[in-house]
Order: structure tokens, then sequence, then C-alpha cells
């Protein structure tokens, strides 16, 4: 049974601080990595793909992945009140499209 | 970039009679589409895989004769859901799957929603 991890928070930060979200697999075979952010009442909305060990920044996003630890992660620099959201962690297995999501992790950025 | 439609974002109908869903992908092509169910504050439920040119995979508990895909083409996939009854509502998304050729990388995206209501 593959499994993705993530803390349910909420998780709470000021704004215009990091916001540090983790997330860990159980399937060792997994081969590629997705952050989505959903707001209430929509649908998920990727920002963040990732494939390789390391690091990967998108503006405000950064991803960092550790195959070894079976680790990702996603910080959010500069947490502004519109990052305030679900925060949706996803993996996909060797040879397959399909998305194993965790839980989420409910962020509030506070004013 | 790469943008999934829905059709309609909300429907209202009467307990008996069938909705149909449709799911585009605008400016790329998708062999492998999702459709998922999600009920107030709860997680993302798959409820079946659309391959293009073959019958959908469904997930265990999911009546196919009962929620009817087609993706007759490479950008359209459609759900029907037949003799809708009231614990049918909720909250039904598609995906589509962009691959990428000069990896083979994938990602998937999501169309923004149906948010059916069964009366």
């Amino acid at each position: 049974q593959k499994e993705v991890e993530q803390n349910s928070g909420p998780l709470s930060v000021p704004e215009g601080a990091i916001a540090s979200l983790n997330c860990t697999y159980s399937d060792r075979g997994s081969q590629s990595f997705f952050w989505y952010r959903q707001y209430s009442g929509k649908s998920p909305e990727l920002i963040m793909s990732i494939y390789s060990n390391g690091d990967k920044e998108d503006g405000r996003f950064t991803a960092q992945l550790n195959k070894a630890s079976q680790y990702v992660s996603l910080l959010i620099r500069d947490s502004q009140p519109s990052d305030s959201a679900t925060y949706l962690c996803a993996v996909t297995g060797a040879g397959s499209y399909q998305l194993t999501f965790g839980k989420g992790t409910k962020l509030s950025v506070i004013p | 970039g790469a943008v999934v439609s829905q059709h309609p974002s909300w429907v209202i109908c009467k307990s008996g009679t069938s909705v149909k869903i449709e799911c585009r992908s605008l400016d790329f092509q998708a062999t492998t589409m999702f459709w998922y169910r999600q009920f107030p504050k709860q997680s993302l439920m798959l409820m079946a895989t659309s391959n293009e040119g073959s019958k959908a995979t469904y997930e265990q508990g999911v009546e196919k004769d009962k929620f009817l895909i087609n993706h007759a083409s490479l950008t359209l996939s459609t759900l029907t859901v037949t003799s809708a009854h009231p614990e049918d509502s909720s909250f039904y998304i598609c995906s589509a799957t962009r691959t990428y050729s000069a990896n083979s990388y994938n990602e998937q995206f999501f169309g923004p929603g149906t948010r059916l209501t069964v009366l």
C-alpha cells in the first residue's frame, strides 16, 4: 500500500515568514513528486513538480527532494495571507500517472 | 500554460436524472485523464482512470454502470452520472496528464471542478 504522509496542521506562520511543509512517502519506487495548493471549495492547483534529488526553485517556492530519506518538502518564502490554503503532496510510481496524495497540510498565514 | 476546463461548473438536477460533465485539456493532448470526487472537508477520492480510446478503469467501490466515462479524443473526457440521487451530490473534479516529450516527465493538471446537487 503506497502511502504519503503529511502533517495535517494547521500550520500558522506570520506574514513575511518562511512556511515549511513536509511530506514522506513509503514507495521507494516513486518517481515524480508534486505539490498542489487547494483553496477551500476549489480544485487543486499544481505549484511545483520535482523529479530528481536536490532543490528546485520557482519564485517564492522551493521544493526539496531526498529520495534516500523518502522525503519531499516545500518552502514558501515571504508568506502572504493569500498563501493560506491546504497544500497537498502527491507522488507517482514507476510507469504510472496515478497520483497518490497525502491528506494535506492546512497553512494559515497571519497578517 | 496547461489549462483544463470543465463544463458545467455547477448543476442542480432532480433525483433520477442523468448528468454529463465534460473535461477538456485546452492546450495539450492528454492520453490519460482522471476523475475525482470530493465531499466537504474530505480528501480527493479517485473514481476512475480514463484512457483515450479504451475503457475506463474504476476504483474499488465505484459503480461503473452509474458513472459512465468516455474518453473519445485526446482532449475530451466525459463523466455521466446516471440516475443521480442525493447521495451523489458532490464536487467532481477531472485532471489531465501532460507528458513532456523532451524528458518524459509528466504533470497532472486539474479542472476547476463541477459542483453537483441532486434534489
